[in-house]
């Protein structure tokens, strides 16, 4: 069965640094893969997918996140983190004709 | 309004009630779910439908009971409710086909009923 682990309960950055997020997922066969993000008492909304097309996905907020078949890794990153980017990001992944399977998320948190 | 419909938003009860969270769409999808998000265990699946005539048990399900009234309404229940069903608890969507006409599994989410059973 399809895992996603998502490195990393909890990351802090400083306000204009680097953000990088990490996730891997298990299937031999690679998946849709998805990023999440969940601002505080709102439901969940997609920021960016990779269906095979071009391994390197673009989203929005200026998130981007790199397919690697051979890390079978999924990896959000930002150059430059703002405040409103503090929230919780799931990743999840789809292997066929069965539900999404999320990784247990990451909450991001940013200082100013 | 919302494309996805979650009601109650807010719930507190207490143990042994029956409660009942609703979903209902206007996206037209056929594919409805049930998650449930806990703190550091991510979101898992309870319930979910591909259509009307089809119910299949998530990884959680125990405690749990769903009904498909309608294409467009998914109904989650807890026939007796229990301190540790206190969670937050998201309806989500799927088409079978996307726009590029690819089953790509993207859900679309309602924006949760957070539940609390005292």
């Amino acid at each position: 069965a399809q895992s996603v682990t998502q490195l990393g309960s909890h990351v802090s950055v400083s306000e204009g640094a680097l953000v990088l997020l990490r996730c891997n997922y298990s299937s031999s066969v690679p998946p849709y893969l998805f990023w999440y993000v969940q601002y505080p008492n709102q439901g969940l909304q997609l920021l960016l997918k990779y269906t095979s097309a071009a391994t390197l996905v673009k989203g929005i907020n200026g998130f981007e996140a790199e397919f690697k078949k051979s890390e079978t890794s999924f990896h959000l990153t930002k150059p430059s983190a703002h405040m409103s980017d503090a929230a919780e990001y799931f990743c999840a992944a789809y292997s066929g004709n069965t539900p999404l399977v999320f990784g247990k998320g990451t909450r991001l948190s940013v200082i100013a | 309004d919302a494309d996805v419909t979650q009601t109650p938003r807010n719930r507190i009860t207490k143990t042994g009630k029956r409660i009942m969270l609703e979903c209902s769409q206007t996206k037209g999808h056929d594919r409805m779910y049930w998650y449930r998000q806990d703190p550091g265990l991510g979101l898992r699946l309870i319930y979910y439908s591909f259509d009307v005539k089809d119910i299949n048990k998530g990884e959680i399900s125990d405690g749990y009971s769903v009904s498909r009234q309608a294409q467009a309404k998914f109904s989650l229940s807890l026939e007796s409710a229990i301190p540790n069903q206190t969670a937050l608890y998201f309806c989500a969507t799927s088409d079978l086909r996307d726009q590029a006409f690819t089953n790509t599994g993207e859900l679309f989410f309602g924006e949760g009923s957070r539940l609390t059973v005292l």
